[in-house]
Order: C-alpha cells, then structure tokens, then sequence
C-alpha cells in the first residue's frame, strides 16, 4: 500500500524556518517525481515546489522561490520542505503528493501537515 | 501561470440525481487536466487525469470530457459518499488548481 506521512508541522513565528518531511513506502520512492502542495484553511489547492526523481531538477511557485527548498534523500525513501522567512500568508495544510516523471498528475497524497505562521 | 475558473463554486443536489462541473483554463491545456476529490477533514484524491481517463478504483459514475480550454466533470447517480469538493487541475503547464466545488446534498 502506498504510504505517504508527514511530519514537522507546527505554529511558527513569522521570519522563522520550519521544516517539514514525508515518510514514503509501499512503492519505489526514486522512480517518481514529488511535490509538496499547500491549502490554507477553508481555501483551494496550491502547488508549492516539485522536485525529479534523482533530486537534480526542482521547480518552484513564485510566491516561494529564494524562501523554500525542496530536497529528497531517495536512501531513505524522505521528502523535505525547508521552508525559511515565513510569512502569515504561507499558514496552510501542507501535503506531500507523488507524481509521474514526466507530469504533474498527482495520484497519492499524505494526509497534511498543519503549519500556523503567527506572533 | 495558466488560470484555472471553475463553476460552481458550491452544488446541491439530490441522490441519485446526475452533476456536472465546468472547469475553464486561461489557455489551451491539451487535455492536461486532473479531477480531484476531497471529502472533509481528508486529502485529495485522484479521479480523472488526461481529462477522461478514470484512475484506478474509481467508480464508473465519474467521467471527465473536454478538450482545449473547457474541461467537465460528470457524476452520474450521486451517491451520499459523493459529498465532497471537488478541484480541477491542469498540468501542461507547472500545475494550477480551480477553485473547487463544494457537492453538498439536497
């Protein structure tokens, strides 16, 4: 069964770093592409960043680029998000989600991590 | 970006009744396009991809049609566990998501 489960979620004060991860199992973690997709509460869907199998190729929405890193360590099967000078408005359930190399279709997802940007 | 409008914004319908959901890209997707579930407190699930093709385990009650810019999702014979919201996505381009509909019943 395809597993995705993340952690390191939490309140967080604006300028600070928090950095989330997603624990990966029951598929082969470096044959797929990753992304972290984000919802602030009662609104949709966002895409965050991206990142290839190998981890040589990451993408990344404007809104994070220069503040957010995504990075995997396919050894042990983890995804992360470092995210740095957080900001009020990057408060949102965060998911971790697989897809296929060569799109964007996201057929697993985890079950979210909670980040709360607040003084 | 590539902009995605879907309407409506929120449904109500009755068992057994049939709905469908529009989504409108700002440009040409080439059929690029996901359907996503999410029931409440849950993540998103994978429906449709390539704008009509089901994934694996979903009900035959869902469908997804379109080409070029306006894409559609059909729930026939609404069931109770159909009670979600539901978003659209293309991925032509970096991926972009609608706006959801919120599926509530009558």
């Amino acid at each position: 069964e395809v597993q995705l489960v993340e952690s390191g979620g939490g309140l967080v004060q604006p300028g600070r770093s928090l950095k989330l991860s997603c624990a990966a199992s029951g598929f082969t973690f470096s044959n797929y592409g990753m992304a972290w997709v984000c919802q602030a509460p009662t609104k949709g869907l966002e895409w965050v960043a991206s990142i290839s199998t190998g981890g040589g190729n990451t993408y990344y929405r404007d809104s994070v680029k220069g503040r957010f890193t995504i990075s995997r360590d396919n050894a042990k099967n983890t995804l992360y998000l470092q995210m740095d000078s957080l900001r009020s408005e990057d408060t949102a359930t965060y998911y971790c989600a697989r897809h296929e190399t060569t799109s964007y279709v996201m057929d697993a997802w985890g079950q979210g991590a909670s980040v709360t940007v607040s003084s | 970006d590539i902009q995605m409008t879907q309407s409506p914004a929120s449904l109500s319908a009755s068992l057994g009744e049939t709905v469908t959901i529009e989504c409108r890209a700002s440009e040409d997707i080439y059929n690029g396009l996901a359907w996503y579930q999410q029931k409440p407190g849950k993540s998103p699930q994978l429906l449709i991809y390539n704008a009509n093709s089901l994934h694996t385990g979903v009900p035959s009650r869902f469908s997804g049609s379109g080409s070029g810019t306006q894409y559609s999702l059909k729930i026939n014979s609404l069931q109770s566990e159909d009670v979600a919201s539901y978003f659209c996505q293309q991925y032509y381009d970096y991926p972009t998501f609608g706006g959801g509909t919120k599926l509530e019943l009558k």
